[in-house]
């Protein structure tokens, strides 16, 4: 499954399949991204983050491609499991400490 | 290791009142943000502190809002006579060095309801 833009917020996958997860940033200066996931109740969960310098970055089941031309971040979760039901954010970081977080993606697991 | 650890998780506030929400970073980390999260949102910056120091506050609400970061303790953030729009989940983030380019470990966070 794959959620297309900031505007669709919600995203079902089968288990078992992989999941793609969509995210514009807004300042081209943005030098640093990181992916949360936060479950219900909880606070955010760091899963990944990637440098400006480079545009892929893999981690154990997930991988963030960054493509600067286009401001454009994604998260890709392989092999999708009910516990990968969450609302995912991406934040980018805009100056020297401060993080900016989009509004989150709902997704949502199907058995 | 401990987290962040926020307290408390639920704070029920009538308006007018006052809410205190603590948070203790991880061990060994000098650098606290809090952030609000209001219902399907993304969170929000507010404060910045290092130890006795605020950074920068400039995402939070220049009236009845403070925050601090005392040499010993937690860091507190303060809201004075509380209104039903600041009921929101308040999260507490630390850093080690403050840089930026460094994740942030979050706290479970405090839910506010004002009534």
């Amino acid at each position: 499954g794959e959620s297309v833009g900031l505007h669709l917020p919600t995203l079902s996958v089968q288990e078992g399949d992989n999941s793609i997860i969509n995210c514009a940033y807004s300042n081209s200066a943005s030098d640093y991204f990181i992916w949360y996931k936060q479950e219900s109740g909880k606070g955010p969960q760091f899963i990944i983050d990637i440098r400006s310098n480079m545009d892929k970055r893999q981690g154990q089941r997930v991988t963030v491609l960054l493509n600067k031309t286009v401001k454009h971040l994604s998260l890709q979760i392989a092999a999708t499991q009910p516990g990968d039901s969450a609302v995912y954010f991406c934040a980018e970081r805009r100056n020297d400490y401060k993080l900016s977080f989009g509004a989150g993606t709902t997704v949502t697991v199907r058995a | 290791n401990a987290g962040v650890m926020q307290n408390p998780r639920h704070l029920v506030r009538r308006r007018g009142q006052e809410a205190r929400l603590r948070c203790s970073p991880m061990k060994g980390h000098s650098h606290v943000y809090w952030y609000r999260q209001l219902p399907e949102e993304g969170l929000k910056f507010m404060v910045y502190l290092q130890k006795e120091n605020i950074i920068d506050e400039s995402g939070m609400p220049k009236e009845r809002f403070s925050a601090e970061f005392p040499k010993e303790g937690p860091s507190i953030l303060r809201i004075q006579q509380v209104v039903r729009g600041d009921s929101a989940a308040y999260f507490c983030a630390s850093s080690l060095y403050g840089t930026g380019d460094e994740k942030l470990f979050f706290g479970s966070g405090t839910q506010l309801s004002v009534l």
